[in-house]
């Protein structure tokens, strides 16, 4: 049972550099989110997706890109890696709107 | 999404009951409470959530004051897998999907 997978599982990044973090779920879920959590933090939003072509700007996007072409991947763009980008990023889906978040394990990234 | 109060952190002991508090007293009707918990390095996980009755699960409980101001997570017997970050979430019935974190209560346990 894979769920949610998340690749890499840490990264270190000069600034100005760019990336793209990999998230991809095999529950057939519609929904898919990218959230951050600095550290002692709570999670925040930064873009999610209701579906493949469809997504939308959450709390926290700027400095950030995502698509979303097949079902199952929802991969998350930074351009011009910055200090502030420093934090760990999470992946979730779920089925439905209101139903139950499932996350991966989280990409944790350093921007130096 | 309506706020919650939860204390930064709380202690117990293997195999003994553990109440964790949440206060929302601005709840509105259609808010759902949700329970996430994060153990350390690892992805929050969904562990309960009710609207106006109490529920249980293989998990856990979850206690809902008769006013809905506040509720309470139960875990019955603590484990030391249980030591992580708890998370009380208002969600609205109609609300977009993505969950509003606060910092959470991070639970320690004592063998």
């Amino acid at each position: 049972n894979a769920g949610v997978t998340q690749t890499p599982k840490f990264r270190i990044l000069k600034i100005g550099q760019s990336m793209t973090l990999q998230c991809a779920q095999d529950m057939n879920h519609n929904y898919m989110y990218w959230y951050r959590q600095d550290p002692g933090m709570g999670l925040k939003l930064i873009y999610y997706s209701v579906g493949a072509g469809i997504t939308d700007k959450g709390e926290v996007p700027n400095g950030y890109n995502v698509s979303r072409s097949t079902t199952e991947d929802f991969p998350l763009r930074l351009e011009l890696a910055a200090p502030s980008q420093t934090s760990v990023y999470f992946c979730a889906s779920s089925y439905g709107i209101k139903n139950i978040q499932y996350f991966g394990a989280g990409t944790r990234l350093s921007v130096l | 999404d309506a706020k919650t109060t939860q204390p930064n952190s709380m202690e117990s002991n293997e195999e003994e009951p553990v109440h964790l508090p949440c206060n929302h007293s601005t709840i509105s009707g259609t808010d759902y409470i949700h329970w996430y918990r994060q153990l350390p390095s690892q992805g929050p996980e969904y562990v309960i959530h009710g609207l106006t009755s109490n529920v249980n699960n293989r998990m856990a409980s979850l206690a809902i004051a008769e006013d809905r101001k506040s509720s309470t997570l139960i875990l019955h017997r603590a484990t030391l897998r249980d030591a992580a970050v708890y998370y009380c979430i208002l969600r609205d019935r109609g609300s977009q999907g993505n969950l509003i974190f606060g910092k959470g209560t991070k639970l320690s346990v004592k063998p």
